[in-house]
């Protein structure tokens, strides 16, 4: 199976400045990384995801990059804000398959965001 | 818009008491349903992954004899967790997935004490 490292656990950034979340894979063979954010009592929801035949993709102030040599990909939050405390997971696409739906996930990153 | 629903939110059992969750897909068929658990302090662990026209397939360390699961159509399953005891309090997520190249859309959860 996959082994998926999610560092750090804590984080906490002032307001405006930006968050970086990174995580490691052991399967050269995992194609699909997503992200997703759980706020407390809630589900988790996807916010950004890359394949691996990109290296970086952006989206409303969400940068994912993916090193697939390293087996690397990392979570950027830009200009943090008190909402964007919550959270993050990290996961990858199981290797071997072609069903998306079976993934593994890092341990977590608790993002605190302070005034 | 595309939903999942997941009943019931929150549960309640007692020790060697069984309990049944359900997952709906609601404005998309699922081609596949995983259901995850969410131990405290914990993070994903994939329990079963159900793909149409696929068997049932469950990881390491989740057994069929245990997590009993149906999936009579593609909007559809149910998960039943059978003599649950403490190890088995979490929150139980269903992640239902449009098509193979698509991340899961998760469900609100099913959270289990077990007394």
């Amino acid at each position: 199976g996959e082994q998926v490292e999610q560092l750090p656990s804590i984080l906490r950034v002032q307001e405006g400045s930006s968050a970086s979340i990174n995580c490691t894979y052991e399967n050269s063979a995992s194609n699909y990384f997503p992200w997703y954010k759980q706020e407390p009592g809630e589900n988790p929801k996807l916010i950004i995801d890359i394949r691996s035949n990109m290296e970086r993709k952006q989206t409303q102030g969400l940068i994912v990059l993916l090193d697939k040599k390293a087996k690397r990909f990392s979570l950027h939050i830009t200009d943090t804000q008190p909402g964007d405390s919550a959270m993050y997971f990290c996961a990858a696409s199981a290797a071997g398959t072609q069903v998306v739906g079976q993934l593994t996930f890092g341990r977590g990153t608790r993002l605190q965001v302070y005034a | 818009g595309a939903l999942v629903y997941q009943y019931p939110r929150r549960t309640i059992c007692k020790s060697g008491t069984s309990m049944r969750m359900e997952c709906q897909a609601v404005g998309f068929q699922a081609t596949s349903v995983a259901w995850y658990r969410q131990s405290p302090q914990k993070t994903f662990e994939l329990i079963a992954l159900s793909t149409v026209n696929s068997a049932i397939k469950y990881e390491q360390n989740f057994t069929q004899e245990k997590f009993p699961i149906s999936h009579p159509n593609l909007s559809f399953s149910s998960m039943t967790v059978l003599n649950a005891y403490l190890e088995d309090r979490g929150l139980y997520l269903c992640g239902a997935s449009r098509d193979r190249g698509q991340a899961p859309l998760f469900g609100e959860g099913t959270r289990l004490s077990v007394l």
